[in-house]
């Protein structure tokens, strides 16, 4: 099945700098999901945007998505250490998600 | 609320034998649980979708008579992953949604670590 690739896949940044993920998707969805995942664990599911939705919010995260880009951006801002961890997007198409790669961010305290 | 376990949280076994591994969703009642494999520092592949009283549909390439998923009841699915091999060995990830029709939100269990040996 066709997933959403992630760029970059690994990001260092030291506490307090803005990290941004970047997603690419192939198909129409009907929304795009970002999760986190800490090492060895499951996911968390940290924000959700349609189709008809161009940017949303979240406390420190903001999600962009372009439909005619077939992109989507994830955007953590004033990192702390705790963010460090996985940033998956998935394609949420035919009652199924599907998984990018992924990144992996390391934040320096 | 929301919340999903997995039991075992990891399990290491000998080449040949099986292995449960359950699903529950513990404050919520899943029309659908989703079973994914993840390898290290890979992305998550899902494996089958199952809903409460049906047989499961498996993504093209997953061996149904190899991975067996029951969805016994809207709170609990197990999968067994018969005649383990090293090569099986993986974390198993199972997730529960609510949803009917299109998936806005899946919760995840912490996932089970296979070792094959």
């Amino acid at each position: 099945s066709q997933q959403g690739e992630e760029d970059p896949q690994a990001l260092s940044i030291q506490e307090g700098e803005n990290a941004t993920m970047n997603c690419s998707y192939k198909t129409s969805i009907n929304n795009l999901q970002w999760y986190r995942q800490n090492s060895g664990r499951g996911l968390v599911h940290l924000i959700l945007i349609r189709s008809n939705e161009r940017e949303k919010h979240s406390g420190r995260l903001r999600v962009t998505l372009d439909t005619s880009k077939k992109s989507s951006s994830l955007l953590i801002t004033a990192s702390r250490a705790a963010d460090t961890a996985s940033y998956f997007c998935a394609e949420a198409r035919n009652n199924r998600l599907a998984f990018g790669k992924g990144n992996q961010v390391v934040v320096i305290p | 609320g929301a919340v999903v376990s997995q039991h075992p949280s990891w399990v290491i076994c000998k080449s040949g034998t099986s292995v449960k591994i359950e699903c529950r969703s513990l404050d919520f009642q899943a029309t659908t649980m989703f079973w994914y494999r993840q390898f290290p520092k890979q992305s998550l592949m899902l494996m089958a979708t199952s809903n409460e009283g049906s047989k499961a549909t498996y993504e093209q390439g997953v061996e149904k008579d190899k991975f067996l998923i029951n969805h016994a009841s809207l709170t609990l699915s197990t999968l067994t992953v018969t005649s383990a091999h090293p090569e099986d060995s993986s974390f198993y990830i199972c997730s529960a949604s609510m949803d009917r029709g299109v998936l806005y939100e899946q919760y995840f269990g912490p996932g089970t670590r296979l070792t094959v040996t």
